[in-house]
């Protein structure tokens, strides 16, 4: 069992949509990333959480680390937002390692 | 904005062969990371380096591999006889502090033939 799940794997819907992904794990973590990798595969960093939420423009991520899920949202959703959004974990344990999700990859068609 | 900057973006080698890929982390950092991604697979963890000497290494780093801080800004990963299986993208990826967030590079495309 991957230690973390996302869902959906796949999204596609229209501009304007509100978006939302959703991260569960099964280990004690110290931190959670949300992460963006565009198609020439570079990887950008969303937010880092711990607890509660965040907001960076249209983007939202919360987390509830007693239910172990996290969800990132996006509101206004544009064709410019279609990527591969990663959900990855910092164990409580070890040098603060990422284990990452398989992604979901989100196409917003215009 | 710092970068982590990683070079080249592509390499590709024969199998058997010796690669070198280099990493430039931002520079007040302490901690680096190498990280993986085979194609159409997840982002795996590699190894993890600080003050020196690594820090955690995964199943994967097998002695074919090992990682150098040279000279203090550069950070290099080293696959010693390349196999077809090594294909990957590879992410230098490094961080100010403990509770801070990783930084990437925008990763080496390495095609092994």
């Amino acid at each position: 069992k991957n230690e973390v799940e996302q869902s959906p794997q796949n999204l596609t819907a229209q501009e304007g949509e509100f978006i939302t992904i959703n991260c569960s794990y099964s280990v004690g973590i110290s931190a959670l990333h949300w992460l963006q990798q565009h198609p020439g595969g570079g990887i950008v960093s969303l937010f880092m959480l711990s607890s509660g939420k965040k907001k960076h423009g249209r983007l939202i991520a919360t987390i509830n680390i007693q239910e172990k899920h996290s969800s990132l949202h996006i509101t206004a959703s544009h064709p410019r937002d279609s990527a591969v959004y990663i959900c990855a974990v910092v164990s409580n344990f070890g040098n603060e390692k990422l284990t990452f999700g398989t992604g979901t990859r989100l196409t917003i068609i215009p | 904005e710092p970068e982590v900057t990683q070079t080249p973006s592509h390499q590709v080698t024969q199998m058997g062969q010796e690669v070198i890929l280099r990493c430039v982390p931002i520079s007040n950092h302490l901690y680096f990371y190498w990280y993986r991604q085979i194609l159409g697979q997840k982002v795996e963890f590699l190894v993890s380096f600080y003050n020196n000497e690594i820090s955690e290494k995964s199943e994967i780093f097998d002695d074919q591999f090992s990682v150098e801080r040279p000279d203090g800004s550069n950070f290099t990963l080293k696959i010693r006889s390349t196999k077809l299986e090594d294909s990957a993208m590879y992410f230098c990826a490094s961080k100010s502090d403990s509770n801070q967030p990783q930084h990437f590079g925008d990763g080496t495309r390495l095609s092994i033939l």
